[in-house]
């Protein structure tokens, strides 16, 4: 079965960027076609960043209200996708999850990583 | 966009009891774009329900899914001890491609 790890810096500066990696293992990332970014702000509900596609040219899909702070990024060779969020403020303090997409649905989902946006 | 609004905001019942959660969309949903998580207090969501009415693997079937149009439901047949938790609706759609209702948190009574 599919397994998702997110790592990255716990802690980041006020107008910095937020770095995430999502490692897959237990199959090859590119047995899924799409794989996303959701967070989580602590004590609130979700809501999905972004994802990207593997097939063709890599194209990702954002979150309009992110779109213009959000890089998603895939390396096949290190079977791992990535996630960049820069101009950070304390609003994007959250736990960030990676997921693969299922039937227009989050199949597989990774146990997260909280990220502390303080100086 | 297509606001997604769940009722109750939180539910309390007995195990053996049954639990109908409700997620109301402010336009319709086409039935394959609707579907329900699972999210204990320091754990991931869990995929439950998928194209309305559609089991995910490994999940029992007290776990149902049904409706149509705007008007979506989770029923939880007989609740187990485990299955107290906070559930959510999702819709996949246009701008954002998924977005969330607000989440039912499903307690003890």
């Amino acid at each position: 079965q599919v397994h998702l790890q997110e790592s990255g810096p716990g802690l980041v500066k006020p107008s910095g960027t937020l770095s995430l990696t999502c490692a897959v293992s237990g199959g090859s990332i590119s047995s899924s076609n799409w794989w996303s970014w959701v967070r989580q702000p602590p004590g609130k509900g979700l809501e999905w960043i972004g994802q990207i596609y593997l097939g063709g040219s890599g194209s990702t899909t954002y979150n309009p209200s992110l779109k213009s702070r959000v890089t998603i990024s895939v390396d096949t060779s290190k079977n791992q996708f990535s996630l960049k969020l820069n101009s950070v403020t304390a609003a994007d303090t959250a736990v960030y999850y990676c997921a693969r997409n299922g039937d227009w649905s989050l199949e597989y989902w990774g146990q997260g990583t909280l990220v502390t946006v303080s100086s | 966009e297509i606001v997604l609004t769940q009722s109750p905001d939180t539910l309390s019942l007995s195990p053996g009891e049954r639990a109908t959660l409700s997620c109301r969309a402010s336009q319709s949903v086409s039935s394959n774009f609707l579907a329900w998580y699972q999210q204990k207090p320091g754990q991931a969501p869990r995929l439950l329900i998928y194209g309305t009415s559609n089991r995910a693997t490994g999940i029992p079937d007290r776990f149902s899914g049904s409706g149509s149009g705007t008007d979506f439901t989770l029923t939880i047949s007989r609740l187990e001890p485990e299955d107290f938790a906070v559930y959510y609706c999702q819709r996949f759609g246009t701008s954002p491609l998924y977005s969330f209702g607000q989440g039912t948190k499903l307690d003890i009574k």
